[in-house]
């Protein structure tokens, strides 16, 4: 039972550049969400989606794009990366909007 | 976005003592979770509490919902080597609303 699988793992783009994040999980679970981490200020939600179909915004959205592919997996983009998109992201997904289960993160550096 | 004010942010103890650390919001929340985090790895999910005044262990590590539903505390007792990371909380305003994290506290364990 692999849980949340996120690729790729490590990713260096250039500034302007665009690149998706894949997310996919394997609890049949509704919820999915995408945070990014940085430096002593936690974790931060880009976007999340509640149910197959729906996206909502979270507390940083500019400079994302999301798509809800099926129940199983959530991609995040990015259509021009910018040095401020340096960081580490983590998909989730969780029952009903209950507890919160991890993937094991994507460290983006944007040049 | 809500304010997780977590404490402490560091601490540095000796194998074999306990620990406590804890986190407040200037909101009420209706879920709290706690986490770990080791380096280059997503948090793992250490505990979830539902309920005001609820007392929840896991092994070592205790977690309390606080009456006011504004704090949260996690106490780890007799503590090893292992228990090194970084500790979140994380709150819910309201089941399948987004989560609200902390901003960690960093365990080092001295052999």
């Amino acid at each position: 039972n692999a849980g949340v699988t996120q690729t790729p793992k490590f990713q260096v783009l250039k500034t302007g550049q665009s690149m998706t994040l894949q997310c996919a999980q394997d609890m049949n679970h509704n919820s999915m969400y995408w945070y990014r981490q940085d430096p002593g200020m936690g974790l931060r939600l880009i976007y999340y989606s509640a149910s197959e179909g729906t996206t909502d915004k979270g507390e940083v959205p500019n400079g994302y794009n999301v798509s809800r592919l099926n129940k199983r997996e959530f991609s995040l983009r990015l259509e021009s990366a910018a040095p401020s998109q340096t960081s580490v992201y983590f998909c989730a997904s969780s029952e009903r909007g209950f507890r919160l289960f991890f993937g094991s993160g994507t460290q983006l550096s944007v040049l | 976005g809500q304010q997780l004010n977590q404490s402490p942010q560091s601490m540095f103890i000796q194998e074999g003592e306990d620990v406590s650390m804890n986190c407040t919001s200037s909101s009420i929340f209706n879920t709290w979770l706690w986490y770990k985090q080791d380096p280059g790895e997503g948090p793992v999910l250490l505990i979830a509490l539902y309920k005001a005044g609820e007392l929840t262990s896991n092994g070592r590590l205790t977690a309390q919902f606080g009456i006011t539903r504004k704090d949260s505390f996690l106490n780890i007792s007799a503590s090893i080597p292992s228990d090194v990371g970084i500790y979140f909380c994380a709150g819910q305003v309201d089941t399948g609303n987004q989560f609200y994290f902390g901003t960690g506290t960093s365990l080092t364990v001295i052999p």
